[in-house]
């Protein structure tokens, strides 16, 4: 059965700092994965998506990497600023169309 | 303006009194989900559908049944509901194939079932 982690659960940073947001998941046949952002309260945003046959995906301060044989996605947020606090989700579509969500990353950027 | 419409946006009801969450999408999309929201268990599939009359269970179907006779409309039915269905609901849809299959989410439903 597909299980996604990510890791760290909550994450303080001060502002203008470049991170690191980890998603690993347990089995490798996935059909792609997608970050999404999540605003308290609020609906999920799609920040990037990437096919299970590409190795990463850019979108201005974000890049997302996959790497299927490992299990393992990273994104990277550069220059973090005080918007950027959100809780962060990793989810991978597999096979039979069902979509498995990571528990997320919690973020605060200190101004 | 592209977007998938979940209505209502909170509701309050009592224990065995069925209800419906709509959902509506205008972007042609094959895939629609539904998901519930809970804290320290993260989001949960409970059903999907690949296309018209076509659904399946995700992971916690138990409780929820779903239809799918439109292909921009995907209702959540709640039979019976009780207080353990209390929680942020979230419908998806997406294209199935090709290269952008990016989901879409609604702004959420918050059930609370008394």
């Amino acid at each position: 059965k597909q299980e996604v982690t990510q890791i760290p659960a909550a994450l303080s940073v001060p502002e203008g700092e470049n991170l690191v947001l980890n998603c690993s998941f347990t089995d490798s046949a996935i059909y792609n994965l997608q970050w999404f952002r999540q605003d308290p309260g609020k609906g999920l945003t799609s920040l990037l998506l990437i096919q299970s046959s590409q190795r990463e995906q850019t979108s201005g301060r974000l890049n997302a990497s996959l790497d299927k044989s490992s299990g393992r996605s990273t994104l990277y947020i550069a220059a973090s600023q005080p918007g950027d606090s959100a809780t962060y989700l990793c989810a991978v579509s597999a096979g039979g169309f069902k979509t498995i969500f990571g528990a997320g990353t919690r973020l605060f950027v200190k101004a | 303006e592209a977007q998938v419409t979940q209505n209502p946006r909170y509701l309050i009801t009592v224990t065995g009194k069925k209800l419906t969450v709509t959902c509506s999408q205008n972007m042609n999309h094959e895939y629609m989900s539904w998901y519930r929201q809970d804290p320290g268990l993260g989001l949960r599939q409970i059903y999907y559908s690949m296309n018209v009359e076509v659904t399946d269970k995700g992971d916690v179907p138990e409780g929820y049944k779903v239809s799918r006779k439109e292909k921009r409309n995907f209702p959540l039915i709640l039979e019976s509901p009780s207080p353990n269905q209390t929680s942020l609901y979230f419908c998806a849809s997406s294209f199935l194939g090709g290269r952008n299959t990016e989901a879409f989410f609604g702004q959420g439903t918050r059930l609370t079932v008394v």
